[in-house]
């Protein structure tokens, strides 16, 4: 079956300049994750949606960073006025309820570049 | 907070080579996951560790939680250049929707 999709890819931006990242998570996931990964580093939490709504944005580095989620699937990471510090890669995964333990499944991510 | 030290940052190795990651945590988890990433691709579950003490094998790779749910390690036997990549340990806890705490990782290189 089709796996998390992320779209772009790749973005490069100017400094100031607002981005949309695109999550398409596997169909029937209820847990959505956006994550954020500097170079050859770990994982960093930014937001969980259960459904439509974000129990924990927790995460999220500063007020220029948001997301939103629709029909309890697409789910859209949005950075305004983009820094030089933001560049990373932005990783989304989904998940389910499985037992006792939510096992993540992950997009290939989107390469943002701010220059 | 939660935080998983995962150690060696790096690791470089002959073909044929066993090798240990490790993940530790002053912290209990409920349950953890390994990961493993390929540049340019997102991680991939490798195993999920619930139960403490438990080991799992999965083909040459085998992974155990501590009895007390607050470290794990992967062991590699006879490493194969296709090994190679970056390990991810992640615990989940705390939360009751699956929130997870990602190691460092480590770079594993297999060399022919």
């Amino acid at each position: 079956g089709a796996g998390v999709s992320q779209s772009p890819s790749n973005k490069v931006t100017e400094k100031g300049k607002d981005v949309e990242l695109r999550c398409d998570p596997i169909s029937g996931h209820t847990a959505l994750y956006w994550y954020r990964q500097s170079l050859g580093q770990g994982l960093e939490f930014l937001i969980y949606f259960q459904g439509n709504s974000a129990p924990d944005k927790s995460g999220l580095p500063s007020d220029r960073f948001s997301a939103e989620r629709t029909g309890g699937s697409v789910s859209t990471l949005t950075i305004q006025r983009t820094q030089q510090e933001d560049s990373a890669v932005y990783l989304c995964a989904s998940s389910f309820e499985r037992g006792i333990s939510y096992e993540q499944y992950f997009g290939p991510g989107t390469r943002l570049t701010v220059t | 907070t939660q935080l998983l030290e995962q150690s060696p940052q790096f690791l470089s190795i002959q073909e044929g080579e066993n090798l240990t990651v490790y993940c530790n945590s002053s912290s209990v988890f409920s349950s953890l996951q390994w990961y493993r990433q390929e540049p340019g691709e997102g991680p991939v579950l490798l195993v999920t560790v619930v139960t403490g003490g438990e080991v799992k094998k999965l083909k040459r790779l085998t992974f155990q939680f501590g009895d007390a749910r607050k470290d794990s390690s992967l062991h590699i036997t006879a490493a194969q250049p296709g090994d190679t990549g970056l390990y991810l340990c992640a615990g989940e806890g705390g939360t009751s929707y699956g929130k997870l705490t990602f190691g460092q990782g480590t770079i594993l290189t297999v060399h022919p």
